[in-house]
């Protein structure tokens, strides 16, 4: 059974480029989440998505924002980069069966780690 | 807001001992508690996930326990090898649905040497 796949694994940006990171869920998986690693800040919850639609979101400004499709697929972009989004990326995905339905376990991907220079 | 806190930061013990790993958060009104592990540059392994109504689950080796009541839980490994060496992280999730989100640790630095 393939795991929670991001792509690409390693990045590097210009300040004030845009970014998109794409992550593929376990095959089932519809609900999809996004956390920012950093090693001043730990792990930070950017945002969850289910059935397309976007169900939380974090602390982050307007520049993160992110989309799922059909198929549960997600992705992230940030738009205007700075140095200070240089992170892992990570993208986890639950099962939940029917919307507002029982969440069960998180596993996470590899993850993206994003360099902004 | 849910505050999660692990003791200690950094742990080096030699090979064979059995250690404890602790998390503990400030608002005990969780849905459920999981254990990580990460590697250096890797992404997160689920390790163990209790339900707030259990108090306890095993996997191999490790045993983590949960008191939502005051707020904690531990990370016990048996008879520690190199290969634990590792970050382990724990994380709450406050409700059951979609929509809530994790609150992560800060980590405890695990060190094993031969």
């Amino acid at each position: 059974k393939a795991g929670v796949t991001q792509t690409p694994r390693y990045l590097i940006k210009t300040r004030g480029q845009q970014v998109t990171l794409s992550c593929s869920p376990i095959s089932g998986h519809r609900s999809v989440s996004w956390y920012q690693q950093t090693p001043g800040q730990g792990l930070q919850f950017l945002f969850e998505y289910f059935s397309e639609t976007q169900r939380n979101k974090g602390n982050f400004p307007g520049r993160f924002s992110g989309r799922q499709f059909s198929n549960s697929r997600s992705e992230m972009n940030v738009s205007t980069l700075e140095l200070g989004d240089s992170a892992l990326y990570l993208c986890a995905s639950s099962l939940v069966r029917f919307a507002g339905g029982r969440v069960y376990g998180y596993t996470f991907g590899s993850g993206t780690r994003l360099t902004v220079v | 807001k849910q505050e999660v806190t692990q003791i200690p930061a950094a742990l080096s013990v030699p090979e064979g001992e059995n250690l404890v790993l602790n998390c503990s958060f400030t608002d005990s009104a969780i849905y459920n508690l999981q254990w990580f592990r990460q590697d250096p540059g890797k992404g997160l392994t689920s390790l163990l996930l209790i339900q707030s109504s259990q108090r306890e689950q095993t996997s191999g080796r490790l045993n983590a326990s949960l008191d939502k009541s005051s707020g904690r839980s531990t990370l016990y490994i048996a008879a520690s090898q190199p290969g634990d060496s590792a970050t382990y992280l724990c994380a709450v999730r406050r409700g059951e649905t979609s929509g809530s989100r994790l609150t992560f640790g800060e980590g405890t630095q695990l060190t094993v040497n031969p």
